[in-house]
């Protein structure tokens, strides 16, 4: 079936330590999308690439980076990881026209010791 | 910018009990999406409202969208323990493809 896949579904991470957290999709979409998720809130955009365009969220840290190398592909880089990072991460795809539908992976759930 | 509410944060019922979720925009909407998420899961599209006034029904899930397309309702008749989960709702303002999220609903069913 076609689907976003993410890896690892369970990140342990050190304080300060990079942390890579990877997304792929079988869908073509034109849109990949990460957002952040903490206990009982909205997911919230951290940012989004429409095809090889980076679309940075003006209140995202500087400490997370994105890299979508392939329209398959897309990677989420948190550079120095902390407490407050601990989170669900989403991965979404969409079409990227007329207002397309979401399709989320299963989400990584990051820990930072 | 745009700001979507959502309406109750959590609303415990008993099984068999209805349940609504209300959601209000800032703007106006050019669609509203509503998704659920299982507890431990990650959100899963239901369905898309496009036109002013639409109702549309899924089994006991009846979706509707104002007539000023600024705000929407679900609502779940009869609730089952499957109906656990929070409820999302997103809306596409203007010309935008990106969503903005409500803060969501937390439905806890009791049996």
């Amino acid at each position: 079936d076609a689907m976003v896949i993410q890896n690892p579904r369970y990140q342990v991470t050190q304080f300060g330590k990079p942390v890579t957290l990877s997304c792929s999709q079988t869908l073509n979409h034109n849109v990949m999308y990460w957002y952040q998720q903490k206990s009982s809130q909205a997911p919230k955009l951290l940012f989004h690439y429409y095809d090889k365009d980076f679309n940075n969220e003006a209140d995202t840290p500087d400490n997370f980076q994105s890299r979508r190398p392939n329209t398959s592909f897309c990677f989420l880089d948190i550079r120095s990881p902390g407490l407050g990072d601990a989170a669900m991460y989403l991965c979404a795809t969409s079409r990227g026209v007329n207002n397309e539908k979401l399709f989320f992976g299963s989400g990584t759930q990051l820990s930072v010791l | 910018g745009q700001q979507v509410m959502q309406i109750p944060q959590y609303q415990h019922v008993q099984e068999g009990e209805d349940f609504t979720t209300y959601c209000n925009s800032s703007t106006t909407l050019s669609n509203i999406q509503w998704y659920k998420q299982r507890p431990g899961g990650h959100p899963v599209f239901l369905i898309q409202l496009v036109k002013s006034g639409e109702v549309k029904k899924q089994k006991r899930l009846t979706f509707q969208f104002g007539e000023a397309k600024k705000n929407s309702s679900l609502h779940i008749t009869a609730t089952q323990t499957t109906d656990v989960g929070t409820y999302f709702c997103a809306g596409h303002a203007g010309g935008s493809y990106i969503p903005t999220f409500g803060r969501g609903t937390s439905l806890i069913v009791h049996p």
